[in-house]
């Protein structure tokens, strides 16, 4: 059975940038979750996303967005890159609402110069 | 909001000594997860407490729920270097739909 995957794996932009991340979770789940982890810190939550639509979100401001796809996939955008957005990009999967288990991809590590 | 901290957020200990991390959530949880997140790599999911006051052991690793199902901690017996990582707790509220993490104990192990 495949695991969370995500793509891209890295990538480099610069200040004023937009990126777009993908994940997709396991056959058969329906809740994506996004982290953002920054070098050494902990997991700090950005987004919720279950059966398609947006259940929840970190404190972040606006220019942080998502979408969770028909297929349960997901994207993670991110508007006007800013330094302090250079960080490990984490999505998880889950089965559905209070159903166990995360199930986290490789992440997407981004830095901003 | 709901608020889960971890304590020490860093530990150095020798090959061979015991270490524990304690996890404090402001709120009353329904459910508490382990997770360690080796260097480099991902959190992967340890274990799940669910009633008050629960133990639950995985070889030298010790999973406790506090009787309040406010706080937890996780002990480590004998540390090996393949300890080694960042670990996190991560609670759940009543309704059980949002997973709060903890900032992470990183563990350290010297041979």
């Amino acid at each position: 059975e495949a695991g969370v995957t995500q793509s891209p794996t890295h990538l480099i932009k610069t200040r004023g940038q937009q990126v777009t991340l993908r994940c997709s979770p396991i056959s058969g789940h329906t809740s994506v979750y996004w982290y953002q982890q920054a070098l050494g810190l902990g997991l700090q939550f950005l987004l919720w996303y279950d059966e398609g639509e947006e259940r929840n979100r970190g404190n972040f401001p606006p220019r942080f967005s998502g979408r969770q796809f028909p297929n349960y996939s997901s994207e993670l955008n991110v508007n006007a890159l800013e330094l302090e957005d250079s960080a490990l990009y984490l999505c998880a999967s889950r089965g559905g609402i209070n159903t166990g288990e995360l199930f986290f991809g490789e992440g997407s590590r981004l830095t901003v110069l | 909001g709901q608020q889960v901290m971890q304590i020490p957020q860093y530990q150095h200990v020798q090959e061979g000594e015991d270490f524990t991390t304690y996890c404090n959530s402001s709120t009353t949880l329904s459910n508490i997860q382990w997770y360690k997140q080796r260097p480099g790599g991902h959190p992967v999911f340890l274990i799940q407490l669910v009633k008050s006051g629960e133990v639950k052991k995985q070889k030298r690793l010790t999973f406790q729920f506090g009787e309040a199902k406010k706080n937890s901690s996780l002990h480590i017996t004998a540390t090996q270097t393949t300890d080694v990582g960042t670990y996190f707790c991560a609670g759940s509220n009543n309704a059980g739909n949002m997973l709060t993490f903890g900032g992470g104990t990183r563990l350290m192990v010297k041979p």
